[in-house]
Formats: C-alpha cells, sequence, structure tokens
C-alpha cells in the first residue's frame, strides 16, 4: 500500500530564507508527484505536477524535483515571503488511479 | 479555468440526519471525486465517479454513498451522520488524464453534535 510521508510536519522561517520541503513515497510505480498549497478553510491550489519521466518543474520561485528510485521529492521555495504561509501537500498519482495525499508541511513565514 | 462549487461552506448536522454534500463543476469533466481531510491524517479518498451513473469505492467509503444523476453534479451523501464524520469534505475535478492536476472546490467544514 502506497503511503506518503512530509517531513517536517511544521515549519517556521524568517522573510527572505530559502526552504525545502521533503516528501518520500514508498511505492515507485507512480505516474507522477504533485504538489498542491493549502490555505487556512480553503480547498487545494496545485503548484506543480511532475511527471515520472521527469526530473524536476520549475514555476516563479518554486522548484520541485522527483527522484522516482528513490522515493523522494524536494520542493524549493526560494526567497520566502510571509504571503506562502500555508500548508504545502504533495500526492503521488499511482498506478491503480488513486491520488494518494502526504499529511502536509504548515509553513510559517514571519516577518 | 475549471471551477468546482461546493454549496456550502459550513454544516453543522445532528447525529442520525441524512446529510447531503454537493459538489457542481461547470464544464463536462468525467471524473470527480470526493475526500475528507482530518488534521494528521491528510486526504482519503471516500469515493469517486468517472461518468455519470458510475462509482467506485475509495479508501474510506463506509458510512458514505455517492450519487451522479448528471455529468455537472457529484453528491456525496451521509446515510445516517454520526459525531465521528465531523470533518472537512473536499469535491476534487481531474480535467484530462492523469497527468493534468487535480482541481479542488473550497470544501465544506461538517460538524456533527
Amino acid at each position: 500500500k502506497q503511503e506518503v510521508t512530509q517531513i517536517p510536519a511544521a515549519l517556521s522561517v524568517p522573510e527572505g530564507e530559502n526552504l525545502v520541503l521533503n516528501c518520500s513515497f514508498t511505492d515507485s510505480a507512480i505516474y507522477n508527484l504533485q504538489w498542491f498549497r493549502q490555505d487556512p478553510g480553503k480547498g487545494l491550489t496545485s503548484l506543480l505536477l511532475i511527471q515520472s519521466s521527469q526530473r524536476e518543474q520549475t514555476s516563479g520561485r518554486l522548484n520541485a524535483s522527483l527522484d522516482k528510485s528513490s522515493g523522494r521529492s524536494t520542493l524549493y521555495i526560494a526567497a520566502s515571503q510571509p504571503g506562502d504561509s500555508a500548508t504545502y501537500l504533495c500526492a503521488v498519482w499511482e498506478y491503480g488511479n488513486k491520488l494518494v495525499f502526504g499529511a502536509g508541511t504548515i509553513l510559517r513565514v514571519k516577518s | 479555468d475549471v471551477k468546482v462549487t461546493q454549496s456550502s461552506r459550513y454544516l453543522v448536522k445532528r447525529t442520525g440526519e441524512k446529510v447531503f454534500l454537493e459538489c457542481v463543476q461547470d464544464m463536462d469533466h468525467e471524473n470527480m471525486f470526493w475526500y475528507r481531510q482530518d488534521p494528521g491524517l491528510g486526504l482519503r479518498l471516500i469515493y469517486f465517479s468517472y461518468d455519470v451513473k458510475m462509482k467506485e469505492k475509495g479508501d474510506i467509503p463506509e458510512g458514505y454513498s455517492v450519487s451522479r444523476e448528471k455529468k455537472e453534479r457529484f453528491s456525496l451523501i451521509l446515510e445516517s451522520a454520526s459525531t465521528n464524520q465531523t470533518s472537512m469534505y473536499l469535491c476534487a475535478i481531474l480535467p484530462d488524464t492523469y497527468n493534468s492536476p487535480l482541481h479542488f472546490g473550497n470544501g465544506t467544514r461538517l460538524t456533527v453534535t
């Protein structure tokens, strides 16, 4: 059974710092890995999708990498801002047509 | 852009009530999903549907049922609400193949007392 783990569970950093969020998964039979952002009391917003054949994707200050063989992904946020404060979730789309989520990392960027 | 609308942001129901949560899309997408989200547990799949009148159980279907009579609407039904069904419920749509991102509604926070 696929399990997705996110470390750390919570992170607090000063504004301007570069940071890395980690995601690991147990079964490498995946179509893709997705990163989402969730603001308090809201739904999820897609940030990046990395297909299984890709190594990384970039969008603005965000860069996500994927190492399928080791079951790991990282989300790198450059020059963090208070507006980046949110919960970040990763999920893998596994064979069998199901998206399996991690529990998320709660990020707080202090001004 | 894909628009996913969940009819209620907050609901308070009593134990034993039958509860309907509605999700509506503004396009003609086939794949729709219902998740619940609880602290420390992430999102867990309850049911999904890949076409009208078609449904598949997810990981935690017990105590729930679904209805999809029209393509644009996917309803989650709590047959007899219980306090352990207090949660955030999220509807999502897959606009294309599995290599497109999932689009979520804003969620319904359900409290069962």
